[in-house]
């Protein structure tokens, strides 16, 4: 399958700080990128649609000024928590969506972020 | 909004055993993903289904796409300790650009 790497995997930072987090497809291009939030126990949750050369599609109830995304290539798209608090800890997850004709989605390793 | 049910959320196996566990949906996908996830990982792709009826192996899974469309079903033959994980069922929404995605079956196996 393609791959998809997710930076970093772990990070911890202090409250108030801003975090980004790089998602690249290695070995495919990817027009669409997705961002995901994970709470323990529980199925993914878009945060976001990001294509590229455009503007970010947020779901209802994500603060786009809160997380920054930016898809500048064809192969990266950028997750930035912009001053982080505790209840922005969780796990942050991207996929890119195949553009050789099948309908697949390839995830990123993650990110799991904790704020102090 | 299109929603896809996963069932059961979670079983315990012994080593050795078979699975089953499905995926339905009340409105009609035309692909049907099959993930599972570990611990502090991203999922990762295990079939991709396109034609309703279709039947796909992956080794010691296999995955069928429901003749109905709203379904689809995932079996793991002899399991073994490395199955253990979250199993998701996903497919691309009907009028966006996203995918859906199940709950997840929490499959644990036992030695």
């Amino acid at each position: 399958g393609a791959v998809v790497s997710q930076h970093p995997s772990r990070v911890i930072c202090k409250s108030g700080t801003s975090v980004k987090i790089e998602c690249r497809s290695l070995d495919f291009q990817a027009t669409t990128m997705f961002w995901y939030r994970q709470f323990p126990k529980q199925s993914l949750m878009l945060m976001a649609t990001s294509n590229e050369g455009s503007k970010a599609t947020y779901e209802q109830g994500v603060e786009k000024d809160k997380f920054l995304i930016n898809h500048a290539s064809l192969t990266l798209s950028t997750l930035t928590v912009t001053s982080a608090h505790p209840e922005d800890s969780s796990f942050y997850i991207c996929s890119a969506r195949w553009q050789g004709g099948a309908e697949k989605l390839f995830f990123g390793s993650g990110t799991q972020l904790s704020v102090l | 909004g299109q929603q896809l049910n996963q069932s059961p959320q979670s079983m315990f196996i012994q080593e050795g055993e078979d699975v089953s566990m499905n995926c339905t949906s009340s409105s009609i996908f035309n692909t049907w993903l099959w993930y599972k996830q570990d611990p502090g990982e991203g999922p990762v792709l295990l079939i991709a289904l396109y034609k309703a009826g279709e039947l796909t192996s992956n080794g010691r899974l296999t995955a069928q796409f429901g003749t109905t469309r709203k379904d689809s079903f995932l079996n793991i033959s002899a399991s073994i300790p490395s199955d253990v994980g979250i199993y998701f069922c996903a497919g691309p929404h009907n009028y966006g650009q996203n995918f859906v995605f199940g709950p997840g079956t929490r499959l644990s196996v036992l030695p």
